[in-house]
C-alpha cells in the first residue's frame, strides 16, 4: 500500500540558510499535517492543511510557512535556520479525521 | 508546558512479561487518546486508541485502559515480544482532529 512519501530523507543546512521539505500524501488523502521531533523529545504540531487551505498551527516560528499544492503535496520552507532547527520532521496525512498516516520523517541538520 | 505527561521514560520487561506504560492529562476537552509506536528512524505508527466513552479496549497484546475521573490512561501489552522494543507516545487531541499533544515517550526494550 502506498505510504506517506517524504523528501529528502536527510537534509544539512549552514545556519541563516533557507531549507524546503515536501510531502506526498498517501492517495485520496486531503489532509496533510507538519510535526517537528527533536533529539529525544516528542513530536510537536506545527501546522496543518485540509483541502489546500490551513486548517490548524501549532508552534510553527514565524521563519517557516507552508502550502498544500493542487496535487494535495505540501512543502514545508525554513528560512534563516538555526541550530536548534535540527529534528526530524514528519508529514502525515488523512482522509478527513480519519487515521493518521506518518511518513518516515526528513532529517534535517542545521551545522 | 507539556499536555500530556508519560511515564516511564525507559522500560525493561522479560519476553512473556507485561509492559505497562502511564499516561497523565489535565484538559478534559480531550476527546481522543492514541498510542503510537515508533522505531528507530521511522514515522509514529498508530497501536491503539480509545475515546473516554469505553474504560478499556483491547486488540490482540494491547489493551488501553482508560480512567475518567482520574483522567488518566495506559497502555498494557501483554505477553511482550522482543519485537515490541520500541518507543511508545500516548497522546490526545480534541474533537475530529488530527492535532495532537504527545506524551514525551517511553522507550520500551524487551528481554529475550
Amino acid at each position: 500500500a502506498a505510504g506517506v512519501i517524504q523528501s529528502p530523507r536527510h537534509l544539512i543546512k549552514e545556519k541563516r540558510e533557507t531549507a524546503t521539505l515536501k510531502c506526498y500524501p498517501i492517495p485520496r488523502h486531503d489532509t496533510v499535517y507538519w510535526y517537528q521531533q527533536g533529539p529525544g523529545q516528542d513530536p510537536q504540531f506545527l501546522i496543518s492543511f485540509y483541502e489546500k487551505m490551513q486548517s490548524d498551527k501549532g508552534s510553527i516560528p514565524d521563519r517557516f510557512s507552508a502550502q498544500q499544492f493542487s496535487d494535495y503535496h505540501s512543502e514545508l520552507n525554513m528560512s534563516s535556520l538555526e541550530l536548534g532547527d535540527s529534528a526530524l520532521y514528519f508529514c502525515a496525512s488523512s482522509l478527513g479525521a480519519g487515521e493518521l498516516f506518518f511518513g518516515e520523517g526528513s532529517r534535517l541538520t542545521v551545522l | 508546558q507539556q499536555q500530556v505527561k508519560q511515564s516511564p521514560q525507559s522500560l525493561i520487561v522479560q519476553k512473556g512479561g507485561i509492559s505497562i506504560i502511564n499516561c497523565a492529562y489535565e484538559n478534559t476537552a480531550f476527546d481522543y487518546f492514541p498510542w503510537y509506536q515508533q522505531f528507530p528512524g521511522k514515522g509514529p505508527a498508530l497501536l491503539i486508541a480509545i475515546r473516554p466513552d469505553v474504560s478499556e479496549k483491547k486488540e490482540g497484546r494491547f489493551t488501553i485502559s482508560f480512567n475518567k475521573s482520574a483522567k488518566q490512561f495506559s497502555l498494557h501489552i501483554m505477553d511482550s515480544q522482543p519485537g515490541d522494543s520500541a518507543t511508545y507516545f500516548c497522546a490526545a487531541s480534541i474533537g475530529d482532529f488530527n492535532k495532537f499533544y504527545f506524551g514525551s515517550g517511553t522507550k520500551l526494550n524487551v528481554k529475550p
